[in-house]
Protein backbone atom coordinates (compact mmCIF):
# COMPACT_ATOMS: atom_id res chain seq x y z
CA UNK A 1 0.00 0.00 0.00
CA UNK A 2 1.56 3.46 -1.03
CA UNK A 3 1.96 6.15 1.20
CA UNK A 4 -0.22 8.48 -1.02
CA UNK A 5 -3.62 7.48 -2.36
CA UNK A 6 -3.95 8.19 -6.73
CA UNK A 7 -7.05 6.87 -8.50
CA UNK A 8 -5.86 4.08 -10.95
CA UNK A 9 -6.69 5.36 -13.61
CA UNK A 10 -8.08 8.62 -15.45
CA UNK A 11 -9.17 9.12 -19.26
CA UNK A 12 -10.13 11.70 -21.17
CA UNK A 13 -10.36 12.85 -25.12
CA UNK A 14 -7.60 14.31 -27.28
CA UNK A 15 -8.04 18.24 -26.22
CA UNK A 16 -9.79 17.80 -23.07
CA UNK A 17 -8.23 18.71 -19.22
CA UNK A 18 -7.93 15.60 -17.04
CA UNK A 19 -6.81 16.37 -13.56
CA UNK A 20 -4.85 13.63 -11.13
CA UNK A 21 -5.37 13.50 -7.67
CA UNK A 22 -2.66 12.30 -4.78
CA UNK A 23 -3.81 12.68 -1.11
CA UNK A 24 -1.78 12.42 1.77
CA UNK A 25 -1.51 13.81 5.01
CA UNK A 26 -0.37 16.68 7.03
CA UNK A 27 2.69 15.04 7.51
CA UNK A 28 3.69 14.47 3.57
CA UNK A 29 1.80 16.44 1.19
CA UNK A 30 0.02 18.94 3.44
CA UNK A 31 2.92 19.61 5.32
CA UNK A 32 5.32 20.31 2.81
CA UNK A 33 5.22 22.56 -0.38
CA UNK A 34 7.67 19.28 -1.79
CA UNK A 35 5.13 17.48 -3.98
CA UNK A 36 6.55 16.25 -7.38
CA UNK A 37 4.93 14.78 -10.27
CA UNK A 38 6.75 12.07 -12.71
CA UNK A 39 5.21 10.44 -16.31
CA UNK A 40 6.28 7.47 -17.20
CA UNK A 41 5.72 5.36 -20.44
CA UNK A 42 6.19 1.75 -20.83
CA UNK A 43 9.58 0.43 -20.33
CA UNK A 44 11.45 3.98 -19.53
CA UNK A 45 12.24 5.63 -16.72
CA UNK A 46 10.20 8.13 -14.82
CA UNK A 47 10.62 11.60 -16.10
CA UNK A 48 10.34 14.95 -13.99
CA UNK A 49 7.29 16.75 -14.52
CA UNK A 50 6.68 19.11 -11.82
CA UNK A 51 7.98 19.80 -8.29
CA UNK A 52 7.33 22.12 -5.48
CA UNK A 53 3.85 21.59 -6.25
CA UNK A 54 3.54 24.10 -9.33
CA UNK A 55 6.87 24.39 -10.77
CA UNK A 56 7.73 23.10 -14.52
CA UNK A 57 11.20 21.82 -15.43
CA UNK A 58 12.79 23.27 -18.75
CA UNK A 59 11.50 21.53 -21.55
CA UNK A 60 7.83 20.56 -20.01
CA UNK A 61 4.97 21.95 -21.73
CA UNK A 62 2.84 24.41 -19.77
CA UNK A 63 -0.16 21.91 -20.79
CA UNK A 64 0.87 20.57 -17.63
CA UNK A 65 0.28 22.37 -14.69
CA UNK A 66 0.13 21.56 -10.37
CA UNK A 67 -1.53 22.94 -6.99
CA UNK A 68 -1.97 21.52 -3.83
CA UNK A 69 -5.11 21.96 -1.48
CA UNK A 70 -4.51 20.84 2.37
CA UNK A 71 -3.61 16.91 2.10
CA UNK A 72 -4.20 16.40 -1.94
CA UNK A 73 -2.36 17.67 -4.80
CA UNK A 74 -3.21 17.52 -8.01
CA UNK A 75 -1.90 17.24 -11.92
CA UNK A 76 -3.63 19.17 -14.28
CA UNK A 77 -2.75 18.40 -18.08
CA UNK A 78 -4.87 20.43 -20.38
CA UNK A 79 -5.20 20.23 -24.22
CA UNK A 80 -4.64 16.35 -24.00
CA UNK A 81 -2.18 15.15 -26.44
CA UNK A 82 -1.84 11.03 -27.49
CA UNK A 83 1.41 11.20 -26.17
CA UNK A 84 0.15 12.32 -23.00
CA UNK A 85 -0.76 8.33 -22.64
CA UNK A 86 1.09 7.41 -19.69
CA UNK A 87 1.63 6.15 -15.79
CA UNK A 88 1.67 9.80 -13.81
CA UNK A 89 3.45 9.27 -10.44
CA UNK A 90 3.43 11.65 -7.32
CA UNK A 91 6.16 11.99 -4.86
CA UNK A 92 6.28 13.89 -1.55
CA UNK A 93 8.87 14.74 0.93
CA UNK A 94 7.76 13.37 4.32
CA UNK A 95 10.01 14.93 6.81
CA UNK A 96 9.36 12.58 9.76
CA UNK A 97 12.21 9.99 9.70
CA UNK A 98 13.45 11.88 6.70
CA UNK A 99 11.07 9.63 4.03
CA UNK A 100 10.14 10.24 0.30
CA UNK A 101 7.08 8.88 -0.12
CA UNK A 102 5.23 8.06 -3.65
CA UNK A 103 1.89 7.90 -4.56
CA UNK A 104 0.34 4.48 -6.36
CA UNK A 105 0.52 5.63 -9.56
CA UNK A 106 -2.26 6.57 -12.30
CA UNK A 107 -2.46 5.19 -15.80
CA UNK A 108 -3.63 8.26 -17.92
CA UNK A 109 -5.33 6.72 -21.23
CA UNK A 110 -5.98 9.63 -24.15
CA UNK A 111 -9.43 8.32 -25.80
CA UNK B 1 23.93 16.80 -19.69
CA UNK B 2 24.17 14.75 -16.59
CA UNK B 3 23.74 11.14 -16.92
CA UNK B 4 23.78 8.04 -14.45
CA UNK B 5 24.18 4.26 -15.18
CA UNK B 6 23.32 1.45 -12.46
CA UNK B 7 25.00 -1.71 -12.83
CA UNK B 8 25.46 -4.98 -11.33
CA UNK B 9 24.22 -8.28 -11.61
CA UNK B 10 20.55 -9.15 -13.11
CA UNK B 11 19.73 -12.39 -11.03
CA UNK B 12 20.53 -12.58 -7.02
CA UNK B 13 20.17 -15.81 -5.01
CA UNK B 14 17.00 -15.54 -2.27
CA UNK B 15 19.16 -15.07 1.13
CA UNK B 16 22.00 -12.91 -0.42
CA UNK B 17 23.13 -9.52 -0.77
CA UNK B 18 22.19 -7.71 -3.69
CA UNK B 19 24.80 -5.08 -5.12
CA UNK B 20 24.31 -2.22 -7.94
CA UNK B 21 26.25 0.89 -8.62
CA UNK B 22 25.11 4.11 -9.88
CA UNK B 23 28.02 6.06 -12.03
CA UNK B 24 27.52 9.73 -12.59
CA UNK B 25 29.04 11.62 -15.71
CA UNK B 26 28.63 14.89 -16.92
CA UNK B 27 28.90 16.30 -13.47
CA UNK B 28 30.35 15.65 -10.67
CA UNK B 29 28.90 13.79 -7.68
CA UNK B 30 30.33 16.14 -4.77
CA UNK B 31 29.48 19.49 -6.37
CA UNK B 32 26.80 21.94 -5.42
CA UNK B 33 25.37 19.60 -2.36
CA UNK B 34 23.52 17.39 -4.49
CA UNK B 35 21.60 14.16 -3.24
CA UNK B 36 21.70 11.05 -4.55
CA UNK B 37 19.09 8.48 -4.63
CA UNK B 38 17.80 4.76 -5.01
CA UNK B 39 14.26 4.19 -6.26
CA UNK B 40 12.82 1.06 -7.42
CA UNK B 41 9.97 -0.72 -9.46
CA UNK B 42 9.03 -4.15 -8.95
CA UNK B 43 7.37 -5.54 -12.18
CA UNK B 44 3.66 -3.75 -12.96
CA UNK B 45 4.03 -2.27 -9.78
CA UNK B 46 4.38 1.78 -8.58
CA UNK B 47 7.49 3.24 -7.56
CA UNK B 48 9.80 3.06 -3.96
CA UNK B 49 12.31 5.05 -2.47
CA UNK B 50 14.75 3.18 -1.36
CA UNK B 51 16.89 5.75 0.21
CA UNK B 52 19.34 8.55 -0.21
CA UNK B 53 22.82 9.25 -0.10
CA UNK B 54 25.05 12.93 0.52
CA UNK B 55 28.44 13.22 -1.23
CA UNK B 56 29.77 13.82 2.51
CA UNK B 57 28.13 9.80 2.98
CA UNK B 58 25.51 11.11 5.51
CA UNK B 59 22.56 8.33 4.46
CA UNK B 60 18.45 8.42 4.55
CA UNK B 61 16.96 5.17 4.12
CA UNK B 62 13.55 4.32 3.98
CA UNK B 63 12.17 2.68 7.13
CA UNK B 64 10.51 -0.30 5.44
CA UNK B 65 13.98 -1.11 4.42
CA UNK B 66 16.34 0.26 6.81
CA UNK B 67 17.35 -2.60 8.59
CA UNK B 68 18.67 -4.47 4.75
CA UNK B 69 19.93 -1.58 2.78
CA UNK B 70 23.54 0.14 2.82
CA UNK B 71 24.34 2.64 0.41
CA UNK B 72 28.16 4.49 0.36
CA UNK B 73 29.48 7.05 -2.16
CA UNK B 74 33.19 7.02 -4.01
CA UNK B 75 33.70 10.70 -4.75
CA UNK B 76 37.02 9.49 -6.79
CA UNK B 77 35.27 7.15 -8.92
CA UNK B 78 31.98 9.42 -9.05
CA UNK B 79 29.73 6.72 -8.10
CA UNK B 80 27.47 5.67 -5.25
CA UNK B 81 26.22 2.27 -4.57
CA UNK B 82 23.57 0.69 -3.10
CA UNK B 83 23.57 -2.56 -1.06
CA UNK B 84 20.43 -4.77 -0.27
CA UNK B 85 20.82 -7.82 1.61
CA UNK B 86 18.65 -10.77 2.90
CA UNK B 87 16.56 -10.65 -0.59
CA UNK B 88 13.61 -12.38 -1.53
CA UNK B 89 11.28 -12.86 -4.54
CA UNK B 90 9.70 -9.78 -3.45
CA UNK B 91 13.11 -7.45 -3.73
CA UNK B 92 12.60 -8.34 -7.93
CA UNK B 93 12.50 -5.04 -9.24
CA UNK B 94 13.95 -2.44 -11.74
CA UNK B 95 16.49 0.07 -9.72
CA UNK B 96 16.79 3.07 -10.86
CA UNK B 97 19.10 5.53 -9.16
CA UNK B 98 18.59 9.74 -9.72
CA UNK B 99 19.08 13.12 -8.27
CA UNK B 100 17.68 15.10 -6.26
CA UNK B 101 17.05 18.14 -7.53
CA UNK B 102 16.53 20.86 -5.04
CA UNK B 103 18.09 20.73 -1.48
CA UNK B 104 17.61 17.96 0.32
CA UNK B 105 15.21 15.00 -0.08
CA UNK B 106 13.12 16.75 -2.89
CA UNK B 107 12.52 16.03 -6.35
CA UNK B 108 14.59 13.49 -8.73
CA UNK B 109 15.66 15.46 -12.13
CA UNK B 110 17.76 13.11 -13.17
CA UNK B 111 17.19 9.30 -13.42
CA UNK B 112 19.35 6.51 -14.70
CA UNK B 113 17.80 3.99 -17.45
CA UNK B 114 17.15 1.39 -14.54
CA UNK B 115 18.43 -2.16 -14.28
CA UNK B 116 15.99 -5.46 -13.87
CA UNK B 117 17.31 -6.94 -10.83
CA UNK B 118 15.88 -11.02 -10.29
CA UNK B 119 15.81 -12.65 -7.26
CA UNK B 120 15.73 -16.28 -8.02
CA UNK B 121 17.44 -19.36 -7.16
Amino acid sequence: QSALTQPPSASGSPGQSVAISCTGTSSDVGGYNYVSWYQQHPGKAPKLMIYEVSKRPSGVPDRFSGSKSGNTASLTVSGLQAEDEADYYCSSYAGSNNRVVFGGGTKLTVL
Amino acid sequence: QLQLQESGPGLVKPSETLSLTCTVSGGSISSNSYYWGWIRQPPGKGLEWIGTIYYSGSTYYNPSLRSRVTMSVDTSKNQFSLRLSSVTAADTAVYYCARHGGSYLTYFDYWGQGTLVTVSS
